[in-house]
């Protein structure tokens, strides 16, 4: 499977820590998203990076690319409760033409206040 | 900002059903996706459409068929609902850009 795979599964940090979590894929890619899925609801686009980036910022987010070891990371620096909800990254491979996605499995983070 | 809607957020259905579920985007975009999430295995691409009439099956489209007669319009259909077919179905529209904006999901329970 060019699935992605993400690393936890599951974090559970209190307010005011950071929060990592890392995806590896195995094809070559195009760009690399990170999406947010609140319980029970869509999935809410957070960041893209693309292949010739390493890393990116917005907010309190910090993405990192690594194409030569196929993996990325997402950091939220001083986690809130609102942060809690599951992480997911995306790959596009260079092999596809559609704009299809392939999804990793996803990591469940918990923010205790 | 894009909206994203999809026609029912919980449906129960009984084996052997036909079931449609419908999804809706309203920024003109060219491209939607259909996706089963399941626990443990993330999202898996059940078809896309990448053009009014035009449609491709994605990595996991047995017992689904999809229907696009309306650019903004994007129905994936249950021919005969099976247990296994119990999931969340989120539905994707994307225009030129790489971000696909996501509804807000159907939680499918098949009886």
């Amino acid at each position: 499977s060019q699935q992605g795979e993400e690393d936890p599964q599951a974090l559970s940090i209190q307010e005011g820590e950071n929060a990592t979590m890392n995806c590896s894929y195995k094809t070559s890619i195009n760009n690399l998203q990170w999406y947010r899925q609140n319980s029970g609801r869509g999935l809410v686009h957070l960041i893209l990076i693309r292949s010739n980036e390493r890393e990116k910022h917005s907010g309190r987010l910090r993405v990192t690319l690594d194409t030569s070891k196929k993996s990325s990371s997402l950091l939220i620096t001083a986690s809130r409760a609102a942060d809690t909800a599951s992480y997911f990254c995306a790959t596009h491979f260079v092999t596809d033409s559609w704009g299809k996605l392939q999804f990793g499995a996803g990591t469940q983070v918990v923010v205790t206040p | 900002d894009v909206k994203v809607t999809q026609s029912s957020r919980y449906l129960v259905k009984r084996t052997g059903e036909k079931v449609f579920l419908e999804c809706v985007q309203d920024m003109d975009h060219e491209n939607m996706f259909w996706y089963r999430q399941d626990p443990g295995l993330g999202l898996r691409l059940i078809y896309f459409s990448y053009d009014v009439k035009m449609k491709e099956k994605g990595d996991i489209p047995e017992g689904y068929s999809v229907s696009r007669e309306k650019k903004e319009r994007f129905s994936l259909i249950l021919e005969s609902a099976s247990t296994n077919q119990t999931s969340m179905y989120l539905c994707a529209s994307r225009s030129s850009g790489e971000t696909q904006y996501f509804g807000p999901g159907t939680r499918l329970l098949v009886l």
